[in-house]
């Protein structure tokens, strides 16, 4: 299987502080993507980081990408209570058409 | 922004019944999936569609599933003779090009009873 282990299950932290996620696939990717959930709702794309870069930044987000250890991290910086969400990485498999969905991490940011 | 809808939001049903679940992708995208998530858990791929037909799927999406695009929006997911393990919330999503990010509706809620 090509999904991907999250890391942690779960995450709380007080408003202001950084929140660190971490992602873990098994195969050759063409990107890596990060998505968030609110309870009960849709996935809602976050960022998306190709095979080819390191790292990258989207306002608060900042991901990382290690294709030799398959490793991506999601950091999110002083953090709102509103950033309270599970969060998924992604990963598109080199040949594939769709994407693989890690186990998620649930942050909660308390005010 | 555009959005993908889906229809119902809730779906409640007999075991054995049939069911079918309802998309309208963003209209000028051309890849559409489903995904279920069964309460808490991971965000399972099912299949995804190009072109008129079936491009890939998982070990999930048996001969009790299929797809069709009937006309030029909408996108339906039928489960033919449910079960009680298929009890989850299903995700349709839909890109304009492949490997790109991908935009979720919000999911029916299909309960099994």
């Amino acid at each position: 299987s090509q999904q991907g282990e999250e890391d942690p299950q779960a995450l709380s932290i007080q408003e202001g502080e950084n929140a660190t996620m971490n992602c873990s696939y098994k195969t050759s990717i063409n990107n890596l993507q990060w998505y968030r959930q609110n309870s009960g709702r849709g996935l809602v794309h976050l960022i998306l980081i190709r095979s080819n870069e390191r790292e990258k930044h989207s306002g608060r987000l900042r991901v990382t990408l290690d294709t030799s250890k398959k490793s991506s991290s999601l950091l999110i910086t002083a953090s709102r209570a509103a950033d309270t969400a599970s969060y998924f990485c992604a990963s598109a498999w080199t040949g594939a058409n769709n994407l693989f969905f890690g186990t998620g991490t649930r942050l909660t940011v308390i005010p | 922004e555009p959005e993908v809808t889906q229809t119902p939001s809730h779906q409640v049903t007999q075991m054995g019944q049939e069911v079918i679940l309802r998309c309208v992708p963003i209209s000028n995208h051309l890849y559409f999936y489903w995904y279920r998530q069964i309460l808490g858990q991971k965000v399972e791929f099912l299949v995804s569609f190009y072109n008129n037909e079936i491009s890939e799927k998982s070990e999930i999406f048996d001969d009790q599933f299929s797809v069709e695009r009937p006309d030029g929006s909408n996108f339906t997911l039928k489960i033919r003779s449910t079960k009680l393990e298929d009890s989850a919330m299903y995700f349709c999503a839909s890109r304009r090009e492949e490997r790109e990010k991908l935009f979720f509706g919000s999911g029916t809620q299909l309960s099994v009873l």
